[in-house]
């Protein structure tokens, strides 16, 4: 079945510890995005990829990394975890070079539950 | 500074039963709005996308609306199912070239039996 998918599905974390959490898309849109969903707050894009090799940074960017190899993955890394890093990590992808453009529908994965102590 | 809002918070309806769900937004300039359905523990999946020249949109049970004018948008739904418990998110797009997404906190709509 096409789609994202999204690892691991939940994670308890130590403060300080490295984390990557996978994205993986079979569509092969070019677009690839991380946000952040915290309770009370709007959606919030943390980095985004426009196309394999390049990628940019969103509206909360810090204390997160993105690489973008391939088409396909789109890690995100979290090299020294905090407490306010604590949310759920949606990956999503579009199939639009027009970043964001009027046909460009972004489509997610199920989302990442970590928990940082 | 681009906001969208939107209203109520929450919301608890019965089956069968119809309900609106209203987004105002302050982005500019405008692209395009969305809204999106979010069941518990999942992603959102969008259910319509309307540009500047559309005030109306339908999916199914779904109706959007779009004035551009007073920057509102309202989502109808029609005959409510016990399905449709989720939270709804109306998002902006904002700008040309780079366009930012600006997200609603969302709708939490229960659909009781």
């Amino acid at each position: 079945i096409a789609g994202i998918t999204q690892a691991p599905t939940s994670q308890i974390l130590a403060a300080g510890r490295r984390m990557t959490l996978r994205c993986t898309q079979d569509m092969r849109h070019n677009a690839m995005y991380w946000y952040r969903q915290d309770l009370g707050l709007g959606l919030r894009l943390i980095h985004y990829s426009n196309t394999a090799g390049t990628t940019g940074k969103g509206e909360v960017p810090d204390g997160y990394s993105v690489s973008r190899a391939n088409t396909d993955d789109f890690p995100l890394t979290l090299a020294s975890a905090v407490p306010s890093q604590t949310s759920v990590y949606f990956c999503a992808s579009s199939d639009s070079l027009s970043f964001g453009g009027p046909l460009n529908e972004q489509f997610f994965g199920p989302g990442t539950r970590l928990t940082v102590l | 500074k681009n906001q969208v809002e939107q209203s109520p918070q929450s919301l608890i309806i019965l089956e069968g039963k119809n309900c609106t769900l209203q987004c105002n937004y302050t982005v500019s300039p405008f692209s395009n709005l969305r809204w999106y359905k979010q069941d518990t523990g999942r992603g959102p999946v969008s259910l319509t996308i309307m540009t500047f020249s559309e005030n109306t949109k339908s999916n199914g049970r779904y109706t959007a609306t779009l004035d551009a004018d007073t920057k509102q948008s309202s989502l109808h739904i029609t005959a409510s199912q016990l399905s449709d418990s989720a939270s709804y998110i109306c998002v902006v797009s904002a700008g040309t070239g780079f366009q930012k997404l600006v997200f609603g906190t969302g709708t939490r709509l229960l659909v009781s039996p």
